[in-house]
């Protein structure tokens, strides 16, 4: 059974970058359904999609976030990194990782249908 | 256009029916999917596509769309439905994932 666990600082300075992993377990990584997407949460609000890392390696990122936010995959230790840089308290949140699954033909019929339980970050200094 | 739009609040008596509704533009090109959130939890998918429930989600749980509205039903609402419910679907492009702002279902 496929689970995601997501870790994080914890606490970030402002202006600094943010890291975050997540651990895939009880699936492949490297598989042809093996798509990931960040999402995040502030505190009292709704989801915000921060961006999805494809299986052949191609990557969609919110255009509100673009330059600041790298995703990538490391298939040796079966983890999906979020690096977001120069943060604000606006970018205090829950972040969580899901798979991204396809069920359709095309890559945009899709379901996040398995997350990790999220890892909070809050930007202060 | 580039948003979801969802009523903040619905209530409804336990064992009634009750639809969330969800206005977007591209309902005629992308799907709308669901997913349910309680309090302190991670999303839950619920529904998706056009006739879709992921394993074990219960088959009062629907969806549907005409025009520019998804919509999800639940069929004999049960306490444990008490959640926010959030739709999700794509803007114009297919590239970009939109989320609705919840709808917070009271029971």
């Amino acid at each position: 059974q496929l689970q995601l666990q997501e870790a994080g600082p914890g606490l970030v300075k402002p202006s600094e970058t943010l890291s975050v992993k997540c651990t895939v377990s009880g699936g492949s990584i490297d598989s042809i359904d093996s798509n990931w997407v960040w999402i995040r949460q502030p505190p009292g609000k709704g989801l915000e999609w921060i961006g999805t890392i494809y299986y052949n390696g191609e990557s969609y990122k919110s255009p509100s976030l673009r330059s600041r936010i790298s995703i990538s995959v490391d298939k040796s230790r079966s983890q999906v990194s979020l690096r977001l840089t120069s943060v604000t308290a606006a970018d205090s949140a829950m972040y969580y990782c899901a798979r991204d699954y396809i069920w359709g033909s095309f890559r945009w019929q899709d379901a996040f249908d398995v997350w990790g339980p999220g890892t909070g970050v809050t930007v202060t200094s | 256009s580039s948003e979801l739009t969802q009523d903040p609040a619905v209530s409804v008596a336990l064992g009634q029916t009750v639809t969330i509704a969800c206005q977007g533009d591209n309902f005629r090109h992308h799907s709308a999917t669901w997913y349910q959130q309680k309090s302190g939890q991670a999303p839950l998918l619920v529904f998706y596509g056009k006739t879709n429930r992921p394993a074990g989600i219960p088959a009062r749980f629907s969806g549907s769309t005409s025009r520019d509205i998804a919509s999800l039903t639940i069929t004999g609402v049960q306490a444990e439905d008490e959640a926010v419910y959030y739709c999700q679907s794509r803007d114009s492009s297919g590239d970009h994932v939109l989320f609705g702002g919840g709808t917070k279902l009271s029971v």
